[in-house]
């Protein structure tokens, strides 16, 4: 069995602040995460993942995340938002060798708005 | 670079009216999905077709049907719509199954579809 949850569903930050966006999971297996993008009617867009490899993990547009097991999160940063970073983010898990999609979860989204 | 394409991308139905939504990838990905995404609860699995000539239920199966056309395309069949299926659907592909090894699923725009 596995969960994820979105610690935040709206969080506001000032352009050129730092951004942070939680996500803590369970997984009875060694999990794989994701953080997924949706800008307004759009589809989602990988921003990163983690699968085992290194802890600390960069993405696309200055996002990175770090896989902390003993805290079982994997939350979202960037050094300096952009007022083109407002969006839903999703956090997504499943487990490592999962051979089924019906084990992909999401969570229920967090709504980031960056403020002039 | 079209990705995964779906069509319409917006639809108003009368509630026992029935539609279809076609779903097309030109990535040459095995896999393809549908999704409904509702407020407040991320996105969950209505059908998946690990691979071209096979389809299966995902979380949320009822009142859908699907057919996996070809390897390209993939479908999804509202036989008489109820307003319990007013939701954003996302067509989704990946080039294997499942999330093994993290797997990458990339995500259509969506369909936003409103049964009355």
């Amino acid at each position: 069995a596995q969960s994820v949850t979105q610690l935040d569903s709206h969080v506001s930050v000032s352009e050129g602040t730092p951004v942070l966006l939680r996500c803590n999971y369970s997984s009875s297996y060694s999990p794989s995460l994701f953080w997924y993008v949706q800008h307004p009617n759009k589809g989602l867009q990988l921003l990163l993942k983690y699968t085992s490899a290194a802890t600390l993990v960069k993405g696309i547009n200055g996002f990175e995340a770090e896989f902390k097991k003993s805290e079982t999160s994997f939350h979202l940063t960037k050094p300096s938002a952009h007022m083109s970073d407002a969006a839903e983010y999703f956090c997504v898990v499943s487990p490592i060798s999962s051979g089924s999609a019906r084990q992909l979860t999401f969570g229920s989204g967090t709504q980031l708005t960056v403020l002039p | 670079n079209a990705g995964v394409t779906q069509t319409p991308k917006f639809q108003v139905l009368k509630t026992g009216q029935s539609m279809t939504l076609q779903c097309a990838q030109d990535m040459n990905h095995n896999s393809m999905y549908w999704y409904r995404q509702d407020p407040g609860m991320g996105l969950r699995l209505i059908y998946y077709s690990a691979s071209e000539g096979t389809t299966d239920k995902g979380e949320v199966p009822n009142g859908y049907n699907v057919s996996r056309l070809n390897k390209r395309e993939f479908s999804l069949r509202l036989e008489s719509a109820a307003p319990s299926q007013t939701s954003v659907y996302f067509c989704a592909s990946s080039e294997a199954f499942g999330t093994v090894g993290g797997n990458t699923i990339y995500f259509g725009e969506g369909s936003w579809l409103t049964v009355v």
